[in-house]
């Protein structure tokens, strides 16, 4: 039973260029969160795809979008990369949005801007 | 407000001791969940424990156990008998109903680092 897979692993950019994350969900689940995870700190959310459509969204500015597949997996993408996009992306999936959904996270796609 | 406060940045212990990790979270809602994870260096929330609101009682898994205190509003996590697989980065979460949808508040983590 395949687990959260995040692509890649690890990725190297440049301030001012784009970047597109990848997210396969576990077998079984259909919604799929995105977290960023600043070095030291906790991950904050930044916004949930259920039926292919944005869910909910936390504090995160519009160069951060996303999609959602009907295979469920789904796409982050982060516009005019700032220094301050440095991070750890983690993906998380769930059986439906509700909140009494547990998550399950993937291990991150590590986010470094020279 | 919604917020998680690990006050405890980092904590070392020699391995069989016995560690707990503190956890505050508020909340204006009266239906939530309290989580515990665990982060190993390869990056990973290895999901340990959800409680909802209304479960004040206290659980045990093995060496793990943890104290859910709404009256202090505190979910604090003990690991009894540590051991070098242990060490790692624990996090604390809340997910609130008034949230909507499953938003996970993540306190700013706890490492714990257990010496042979």
């Amino acid at each position: 039973d395949a687990g959260v897979t995040q692509s890649p692993t690890h990725l190297i950019k440049t301030r001012g260029q784009q970047v597109t994350l990848r997210c396969s969900p576990k077998s079984g689940h259909d919604t799929v969160s995105w977290y960023q995870q600043a070095l030291g700190q906790g991950p904050q959310f930044i916004f949930q795809y259920y039926e292919e459509e944005e869910r909910q969204r936390g504090n995160f500015p519009d160069r951060f979008s996303g999609h959602q597949f009907p295979n469920y997996s789904s796409e982050l993408n982060v516009n005019a990369l700032l220094l301050g996009d440095s991070a750890l992306y983690l993906c998380a999936s769930s059986f439906r949005p509700g909140f009494n959904q547990p998550q399950h996270f993937g291990d991150g796609t590590r986010l470094s801007i020279l | 407000a919604q917020k998680v406060t690990q006050a405890q940045t980092e904590i070392s212990v020699v391995e069989k001791e016995d560690v707990t990790l503190d956890c505050v979270y508020e909340t204006r809602d009266t239906t939530y969940y309290l989580f515990w994870y665990k982060q190993p260096p390869s990056g990973e929330l290895v999901f340990l424990i959800r409680r909802n609101s209304f479960d004040e009682q206290n659980e045990i898994s093995g060496r793990y156990s943890w104290n859910f205190q709404k009256s202090t509003s505190s979910f604090n996590f003990t690991i009894t008998a540590s051991q070098v697989v242990d060490s790692a980065v624990y996090f604390c979460a809340l997910n609130p109903f008034s949230g909507g949808y499953n938003k996970l508040i993540f306190g700013a983590g706890t490492r714990l680092a257990v010496h042979p």
